[in-house]
């Protein structure tokens, strides 16, 4: 059971953004990591960034990304509404696939979101 | 970045068996990888971190070794809820990687 609720699949036109959002059921997304991952059609799992919360007196929040997304991959959050946000820029069909999110108190993701199916197609 | 190599890509096997998936790192990873099980239409779960460790709640028939850059998952009797597809991830230098995965089928 899917304890991260993602956004509804999306289809894109090549060139497009697309934006999925990820919030936990019941609880924060405070003091855990972020990362985002997906799976295209027929492949394995595939990290694709994600943040570290600092917590201590200066928190800060530190973003690593796979070098394949560094230059059109944007990761937020809004604490007002406790929703993570993953923006993909200049989608390809090669960019078709079940785009998760999870979370981890350490670095390995412990809860999973249930996947937002992304399709690009002219 | 480092590559995290799964084999074999497929093993065909029977419930009642016994299976060892294996996982190969670039560099040493020293014993910060994890195993992910995933099945079609599922959120991946999480087995195994700290490469030994078995999550809270994963049943004892799934065990995990190795450290560095060799790593071992094995399930001892494979039940029919196993069959699945079995990842690798190391978390011990950015960006984090996952291995191809190994799919478990049944013969």
């Amino acid at each position: 059971q899917a304890q991260l609720v993602q956004s509804g699949p999306e289809v894109k036109q090549p060139g497009s953004s697309v934006k999925v959002s990820c919030r936990p059921s019941g609880d924060t997304f405070k003091n855990f990591a972020i990362y985002w991952v997906r799976q295209a059609p027929g492949r394995g799992l595939e990290w694709m960034g994600g943040f570290l919360p600092v917590v201590g007196p200066a928190e800060n929040t530190h973003y690593f990304f796979a070098r394949a997304f560094e230059d059109r991959l944007t990761i937020t959050t809004d604490e007002s509404t406790n929703t993570a946000y993953m923006e993909l820029t200049g989608l390809t069909s090669d960019d078709t696939a079940l785009y998760y999110c999870a979370r981890g108190l350490q670095l390995w993701a412990r809860d999973w979101g249930q996947g937002t199916l992304v399709t690009v197609s002219s | 970045e480092i590559m995290m190599t799964q084999s074999p890509a497929i093993v065909s096997v029977s419930p009642g068996d016994r299976v060892t998936l294996s996982c190969r790192a670039s560099q040493s990873v020293h014993s910060n990888l994890a195993w992910y099980q995933h099945k079609p239409g599922q959120a991946p779960r999480v087995l195994i971190y700290n490469a030994v460790n078995r999550v809270p709640g994963i049943p004892g028939r799934f065990s995990a070794t190795g450290s560095g850059t060799e790593f071992a998952l094995t399930i001892s009797t494979l039940q029919s809820e196993d069959f699945a597809v079995y990842s690798c991830q190391q978390y011990n230098h950015w960006p984090l990687t996952f291995g191809g995965g190994t799919k478990v089928e049944i013969k």
